[in-house]
């Protein structure tokens, strides 16, 4: 079946604009994540998603940042005003988060370019 | 705190030959679970294998097993017989378990060991 998917896979802003990432998950997938991958690093936690539970925006780094799900569907994450430390690539997960071992399937990633 | 530690930034492999790339974690639940994750230079996560914290057995999928020895908190990744597409980025991840406290299942990354395997 069709994997995680997201869009758009690159892209390039100015700084002080604001971006939205979109997130696919897979369907049926409950849970549902946002990484960021800074060059070289490993992957940094933003946000989770589970079902209609308030999420766990404990990663996100700053005010500018938050993130939207409707139920178990599409995930947005929002950047304004982006700065050049935002540059990086964005990671979204989804699990069937009933199921061991709870493994977090990844889509291919938003890469992002602020300059 | 959860932490992963991966000490080896980068690794050199013979084709065909086995290779260990080195995991630790600090962690104080006693529920949780390893993941190592493939990354090519393509940026998409693969995802490896996985070892459970009561899981008796270590995990083996194919040429990956993973060398658990829980009293020290390590969870190595042993390729055998390296292969030329085995060239990639390598992340150790430690789950949180789910439970009231807040802990909602995400993955905690090491740094990440970059492979080369030479021909």
């Amino acid at each position: 079946g069709a994997g995680v998917s997201q869009s758009p896979s690159n892209k390039v802003t100015e700084k002080g604009k604001d971006v939205e990432l979109r997130c696919d998950p897979i369907s049926g997938h409950t849970a549902l994540y946002w990484y960021r991958q800074r060059l070289g690093q490993g992957l940094e936690f933003l946000i989770y998603f589970q079902g209609n539970s308030a999420p766990d925006k404990s990663g996100l780094p700053s005010d500018r940042f938050s993130a939207e799900r409707t139920g178990e569907s599409v995930s947005t994450l929002t950047i304004q005003r982006t700065q050049q430390e935002d540059s990086a690539v964005y990671l979204c997960a989804s699990s069937p988060a009933g199921q061991a071992p709870y493994e977090q399937y990844f889509g291919p990633g938003t890469r992002l370019t602020v300059t | 705190a959860q932490k992963i530690t991966q000490t080896q930034p980068g690794m050199f492999v013979q084709e065909k030959e086995a290779v260990t790339l080195d995991c630790t974690y600090d962690t104080s639940d006693p529920s949780y679970g390893l993941f190592w994750y493939k990354q090519p230079s393509s940026g998409e996560m693969i995802f490896l294998i996985y070892q459970g914290s009561y899981d008796q057995q270590n995990a083996t999928e194919g040429r990956y097993s993973l060398n658990f020895q829980k009293a020290r908190k390590s969870a190595n990744l042993v390729i055998s017989a390296s292969q030329l597409g085995d060239s990639a980025m390598y992340f150790c991840a430690m789950r949180e378990p789910f439970d009231g406290s807040g802990n909602t299942g995400k993955l905690i990354f090491g740094q990440g060991t970059t492979l080369q395997v030479k021909p």
